[in-house]
């Protein structure tokens, strides 16, 4: 079945800075790649995601690139906020997207210092 | 809409005891989860559904049951709590297979001591 990694497991950034985190992905026909945002006592909410026909996506701070060759995809913050500050995880769909069943990375605790 | 309603936000069980944990949604959303998230291990799905009285296993189901009587309502149930099953637990829902977002609740924080 499918597995997720992601790293790094704790970012610590200035405000202002950028912050990357990475994922890889094991399975080839996973073709979903989407990216939550948990904060603090809340369920992860999603911020962005991309498709395996797609090798990059913009929403104004925050891009997602997806390199399917090498089954990795990142995400990227720009100007980062201290209310960037949560836990973000990848996830890949684990079947294809027949039952849009979703496996997790192990999330990334964000701090963007101030 | 009230999205995707858990309850309870917090329970503590004895070991060997039983409980259900309620997920509703109002968005009438085929697809439902539940996840359990353990620190530093990410979200583990448990359980899913395709639609009503259609479920499925998924990576971690030992030890729980779901059923899926309406489109809305999809309750977990613990029959013989273990310590190991202390977690916090998501449900979810999405409205389309084919990579749609999925609508998570707050969670329910379970402890079995």
């Amino acid at each position: 079945g499918e597995n997720v990694e992601q790293h790094p497991s704790t970012l610590s950034v200035q405000e202002g800075d950028s912050a990357v985190i990475k994922c890889t992905y094991s399975d080839s026909a996973s073709n979903y790649f989407p990216w939550y945002k948990q904060e603090l006592g809340k369920g992860p909410q999603l911020i962005i995601d991309i498709r395996s026909n797609v090798g990059e996506k913009k929403d104004q701070r925050i891009a997602v690139t997806l390199n399917k060759t090498a089954k990795h995809f990142s995400l990227h913050i720009t100007e980062t906020q201290p209310e960037d500050s949560a836990v973000y995880f990848c996830a890949a769909s684990g079947d294809g997207g027949a039952t849009n069943k979703l496996i997790f990375g192990t999330g990334t605790l964000l701090a963007v210092q101030p | 809409n009230a999205g995707v309603t858990q309850t309870p936000k917090f329970r503590i069980l004895k070991i060997g005891q039983s409980m259900t944990l309620q997920c509703t949604q109002d968005m009438n959303h085929n697809y439902m989860y539940w996840y359990r998230q353990d620190p530093g291990m990410g979200l583990k799905l448990i359980y899913y559904s395709v639609g009503a009285g259609i479920t499925d296993k998924g990576e971690v189901p030992n030890g729980y049951n779901v059923s899926r009587s309406t489109t809305e309502d999809f309750p977990l149930r613990l029959e013989l709590a273990a310590p190991s099953q202390t977690s916090v637990y998501f449900c979810a829902s999405s409205y389309d297979p084919r990579g749609s977002p999925l609508h998570f609740g707050n969670g329910t924080r379970l402890t079995v001591t």
